[in-house]
């Protein structure tokens, strides 16, 4: 049983360009979570998916933001024209639904602007 | 809203000793879930151990049980027996009541376990 996969580790960019993460659940788990985490917080709710399908987008989730997860398998985060609020670790966690067991999450993007 | 709390921001422990990380929450909902995440330096939240509210008894499981006192609104993480690959973030979470499931984080709290 393999967990959950992300893809890059670490991206370094420069403000303005575009950035697209990977992240591959646990393969029998239909929901999929991504988090955004600044240094010395806690992570926080982004988005969400149900198979293929995106349920909920957190206000922090601005337009330059889009998510994805084509056939329910793998998902997507990509960020548009990057600005250096958005440097933060990207994670991505994976459940089986209705959601009563715990989440499974990757190791995480961290994604610095500068 | 939801609300967790964590206010030790940072934790020293003697190694082979016990140590309290504390949680407090705030829902207005019966139903709900808590969580105790650990983060290591690499950066991977490793689930430890939940608790429903309501669960009849304390969650346990190997070192680490959960003091969870519901009329308190505390769910405190107890780590018996201490060792060096403690060392890590800890954070409280819970389960959000709507149909997302998605977790609510506190700020977490850094755990030092010296030799």
């Amino acid at each position: 049983d393999t967990g959950v996969s992300q893809d890059p580790r670490h991206k370094i960019t420069k403000r303005g360009q575009n950035v697209t993460f990977r992240c591959d659940p646990i393969s029998e788990h239909n929901r999929l979570y991504w988090y955004r985490q600044t240094l010395g917080q806690g992570p926080e709710f982004l988005t969400y998916f149900q198979n293929e399908a995106q349920l909920e987008k957190s206000r922090l989730l601005s337009d330059r933001f889009s998510a994805e997860r084509p056939k329910g398998s793998f998902s997507t985060l990509e960020i548009q024209r990057t600005e250096q609020g958005d440097s933060a670790m990207y994670l991505c966690a994976s459940s089986l639904a209705p959601g009563v067991g715990e989440q499974y999450f990757g190791p995480g993007t961290r994604l610095t602007v500068t | 809203a939801q609300k967790i709390t964590q206010t030790q921001p940072g934790m020293f422990v003697q190694e082979k000793e016990a140590v309290t990380l504390d949680c407090t929450y705030d829902t207005s909902d019966p139903s709900y879930g808590l969580f105790w995440y650990k983060q290591p330096s690499s950066g991977e939240m490793i689930f430890l151990i939940y608790q429903g509210s309501y669960d009849q008894q304390n969650a346990t499981e190997g070192r680490y049980s959960l003091n969870f006192q519901k009329a308190r609104k505390s769910a405190n993480l107890v780590i018996s027996a201490s060792q060096l690959g403690d060392s890590a973030m800890y954070f409280c979470a819970m389960r959000g009541t709507d149909s997302s499931y998605k977790l609510i984080f506190g700020s977490g709290t850094r755990l030092l376990v010296r030799p």
